[in-house]
């Protein structure tokens, strides 16, 4: 099983700031790599797969990019309603796909 | 507009089987680019990948849990229903549905999930 590990686990930034979440899969998955959105109480929501293509509806300012084992998920010009978890998933291992374990995004 | 909602009991007693349904609507279940998958969260934990199913007899489960779990497909009522044996406290979680899409109408490894289920959530207590 290809074993997903995010950081940080948790942080804190002020609008307007840019924050980075990296996600390492424990061998190569190329490119495979999907990020996700989930708000408090809330279901998650597709921000990027393919590692880099922005879903349709999600703004310019998340990015994302990385390829084999070390990937990165970049919010420019921090919200408010950015504040939840973010989650790394692979899906190189197509049946057998899973995800890194969240970080949470607090708002100051 | 595509939505997906799960359905079943809130809670079960230790060793009883859970059976939750998807019902899907605003996209076929017999497009092979289109299954579905399941996923639970436990309270304050991360998100688990439990299986999924394409209406091509695919279907892949979850490691840890390829003996206790069934994922089916009822295309003719848009329903995928999953089945889960020997129910324990550890269990305990909110199950999602969501629409599993792929890049091909086959086995591909670009795929991803958009949208999900609201959620529901199984208490296993006795």
């Amino acid at each position: 099983e290809i074993q997903m590990t995010q950081s940080p686990s948790s942080l804190s930034a002020a609008v307007g700031d840019t924050v980075a979440i990296t996600c390492r899969a424990s061998q190569s998955i190329s490119r495979y790599l999907n990020w996700y959105q989930q708000r408090p109480g809330k279901a998650p929501t597709l921000l990027l797969y393919d590692a880099h293509t922005l879903q349709g509806g999600v703004p310019s300012r998340f990015s994302g990019s990385g390829s084999g084992t070390d990937f990165t998920l970049t919010i420019s010009n921090l919200q408010p309603e950015d504040f939840g978890t973010y989650y790394c998933q692979q899906t190189y291992a197509s049946a057998f796909l899973t995800f890194g374990g969240g970080t949470h995004v607090e708002i100051k | 507009q595509v939505t997906l909602k799960e359905s079943g009991p809130v809670l079960v007693k230790p060793t009883e089987t859970l059976t939750l349904t998807c019902s899907v609507s605003g996209f076929s279940l017999t497009n092979p680019r289109m299954g579905v998958s399941w996923i639970r969260q436990p309270p304050g934990k991360a998100l688990e990948w439990l299986g999924y199913i394409f209406s091509t007899d695919e279907k892949a489960y979850a490691t840890s849990l390829t003996t206790r779990l069934t994922i089916s497909m009822d295309t003719s009522s848009s329903q995928v229903v999953l089945t889960m044996t020997n129910m324990d406290p550890v269990d305990t979680a909110t199950y999602y549905c969501a629409r599993h899409l792929r890049a091909v109408a086959g086995p591909s490894r670009y795929s991803w999930f958009d949208p999900w289920g609201q959620g529901t959530r199984v208490t296993v207590s006795s």
